[in-house]
């Protein structure tokens, strides 16, 4: 079926440093992403969305691009911190899926000092 | 988390036991989801609901039922719990053009 991936497992940054985790998808309907982070033990906390009318949007710290062309998302968080140590996960969704989200399979982030 | 609870938190139990585990939320959302969570698969749907009685399967459904009496409340049974459905699961609010979706904080379960 219709699959959302993640190019990299896991990835080291140094604290200060900027962090990039790209997230490919396949579905062609997909109209909303969200990128989620996810701490040891707790549930998925919502970081930052984009829906398929745009390309860009930033947050505080963070930036996620949309290129549907490639069908391509990635996440941006600045100035890493030792706090953004987490698990982080795309996902997708259209309403022809009852607006459930599909998720990538995670992309572990470790900020080192 | 932000008007959503799982019931429990934990659970140990054996094989072949039915087993419910409840999401309440206080959002008044129409759409409720439950997913399960394990190495090397992120989240993966199992049933979701938009709306009191109306519900859908999703990718992982086989050997889980749900039922949504109320919109405050999505129950979901496993009727015979097998070592494989072993599992953390999410329920989450959400969906419909509302931005964000949210998540409970899990239920850990074990069949033993």
């Amino acid at each position: 079926g219709e699959s959302v991936g993640l190019h990299l497992p896991t990835l080291s940054v140094q604290e200060g440093d900027n962090s990039i985790i790209n997230c490919a998808y396949s579905n062609s309907a997909s109209d909303y992403f969200i990128w989620y982070k996810q701490e040891s033990g707790k549930g998925p906390q919502f970081i930052i969305d984009i829906r398929s009318n745009m390309d860009k949007r930033q947050g505080q710290r963070v930036t996620v691009l949309l290129n549907k062309t490639v069908k391509h998302l990635s996440l941006q968080i600045a100035a890493t911190q030792p706090g953004d140590s987490a698990v982080y996960f795309c996902a997708e969704t259209n309403s022809n899926s009852g607006y459930a989200l599909n998720f990538g399979k995670g992309t572990s982030l470790l900020v080192t000092p | 988390d932000a008007g959503i609870t799982q019931s429990p938190r934990h659970k140990v139990t054996e094989t072949g036991t039915p087993v419910t585990l409840r999401c309440h939320q206080t959002e008044n959302h129409r759409y409720m989801y439950w997913y399960r969570q394990d190495p090397g698969h992120g989240l993966r749907l199992i049933h979701y609901s938009y709306g009191v009685k109306d519900t859908d399967k999703g990718e992982v459904s086989d050997g889980y039922s749900v039922s949504r009496s109320k919109t405050e409340d999505f129950l979901l049974t496993l009727e015979s719990a097998t070592s494989s459905q072993t599992s953390v699961y999410f329920c989450a609010i959400g969906g419909q053009g509302s931005y964000g979706y949210t998540f409970g904080s899990g239920t850990r379960l074990t069949v033993v």
